[in-house]
């Protein structure tokens, strides 16, 4: 099972809006809608930010919203705060009982 | 409110064996699939496999099939995760994950991993 594919790092500006992409293929992301981002610290667990491609956690910003078109799921994050900065990892379900990770994104806040 | 407790680090030698333990709080175990991920310095999460703690039914990622054993003890609320013949690349912080599972009509909806243990790091070193 190959990993998703992230671009390595993104960044914004305070108050701007960023774009994740995480590309799958058609036996996970293009074939399933259980598609779900983690924010990640250094050092910490990493944190549930959406699920089922679009929906939100009790208690997570609406700043963050999930997306998917075919084999493409996206995290936009509006509003950027510095408190944004962190690594972020899409997962996607990918049958037969498996689940795959994508390689994650470096998000910046300048 | 619902947490995952792991076992402390652990320092093993190549070829040796480690048992990584999880420990639920309330009933998490009885609506949920716990999940083994992992993640080796530098690099990114990793998912190693599942359990679904009802039914003791496990699946592992193909990459580890044969090396890990996953099981579970539903009078401590505990998942256990063990891996043989370890090696160094083995070396990695594993998370165990909890993920709410509803079965409506005989198909399968995944609310995604939203409770995680703190950790466990695993270094393999000769």
């Amino acid at each position: 099972q190959s990993a998703l594919t992230q671009p390595a790092a993104v960044s914004g500006s305070p108050g701007q809006s960023i774009t994740i992409s995480c590309t799958g293929g058609s036996s996970d992301i293009g074939n399933y809608n259980f598609v779900s981002w983690h924010q990640h610290h250094p050092g910490k667990a990493p944190k549930l930010m959406i699920y089922e491609v679009n929906k939100r956690p009790s208690g997570i910003s609406n700043r963050f919203s999930g997306s998917k078109s075919g084999n493409l799921a996206s995290l936009t994050i509006s509003g950027l705060q510095t408190e944004d900065e962190a690594h972020y990892y899409c997962c996607s379900y990918a049958g037969r009982s498996t689940w795959v990770f994508g390689g994650g994104t470096k998000l910046t806040v300048l | 409110q619902v947490q995952l407790v792991q076992s402390g680090n652990e320092v093993t030698r190549p070829g040796a064996s480690v048992k990584v333990s999880c420990k639920a709080s309330g009933d998490t175990f009885y609506t949920s699939y716990i999940h083994w991920v992992r993640q080796a310095p530098g690099q990114g999460l990793e998912w190693v496999g599942w359990i679904n703690p009802k039914t003791g039914g496990t699946n592992p990622a193909q990459q580890f099939q044969g090396r890990i054993t996953m099981t579970r003890d539903m009078s401590v609320n505990t998942a256990y995760m063990e891996m043989t013949g370890l090696k160094s690349d083995d070396t990695a912080t594993y998370y165990c994950a909890r993920e709410l599972v509803m079965v409506i009509g005989g198909d399968y909806f995944y609310h995604g991993m939203d409770v995680w243990g703190q950790g466990t790091t695993v270094t393999v070193s000769s």
